[in-house]
């Protein structure tokens, strides 16, 4: 699977948007980007995914660049309930199979008020 | 959405004994289950795979001897680490993926104790 880069960790205001970049040039054709978050002491949580194209949903929104060598995942109205590590992770998925995840160290993200 | 039960959430165990971790999906099968371990300040580690009705598959550097998994139905996984030592203490974190869906849901993890 491609290695993702990320910042170690950024800082955000309660209520602004918080735009979470994630580098990954090295990503083939059949890889998509999925964006993980694991709050302290929890299991981690699926955001969101995408292969080509910008997606949202009711967390966020993810941008892909169009040569998808990088992602920006946006938490749109950042809350003190978002602060936690987010994960970008590159794998390839094919249809119905499973797929494994490597975790980087991801970014944590604090939202002060 | 999905919901993968995890228990226990927390155990403290003495070293040289064994201890059990269930993994469950409460409302769908799961044919596949992973197993993370995860030490303080430091990212998940995927250690392996569960098959149901199969062996697990183990990532490179993870005894099998030692995580014994068994996936003896569609919504239970367990993973057994036997003669446990201190160095084994960590956060263990299980996931499954509904057919239907992209993402993977967590457990919410056990925290292994080992004095």
């Amino acid at each position: 699977d491609a290695k993702t880069t990320q910042p170690p960790s950024m800082d955000c205001a309660e209520g602004r948007a918080a735009n979470l970049p994630c580098n990954h040039s090295t990503i083939s054709g059949n890889e998509y980007v999925y964006w993980y978050r694991q709050i302290h002491s929890q299991g981690p949580q699926y955001i969101i995914h995408g292969l080509k194209n910008n997606e949202t949903n009711e967390m966020a929104s993810l941008i892909i660049t169009e040569d998808r060598k990088s992602s920006t995942l946006i938490l749109p109205h950042a809350t003190l309930r978002d602060t936690a590590v987010y994960y970008c992770i590159v794998s390839a998925h094919s249809g119905g199979s499973n797929y494994k995840l490597t975790f980087g160290k991801g970014t944590l993200l604090t939202v002060n008020p | 959405g999905a919901v993968v039960s995890q228990h226990p959430s927390r155990v403290i165990c003495k070293s040289g004994t064994s201890v059990k971790i269930e993994c469950r999906s409460l409302d769908f099968q799961a044919t596949t289950m992973f197993w993370y371990r995860q030490f303080p300040k430091q990212s998940l580690m995927l250690m392996a795979t569960s098959n149901e009705g199969s062996k697990a598959t183990y990532e490179q550097g993870v005894e099998k001897d030692k995580f014994l998994i068994n996936h003896a139905s569609l919504t239970l996984s367990t993973l057994t680490v036997t003669s446990a030592h201190p160095e084994d203490s960590s956060f263990y974190i299980c996931s499954a993926r509904p057919d239907s869906e992209y993402g993977y849901t967590f457990g919410s993890g056990t925290r292994l104790t080992v004095v």
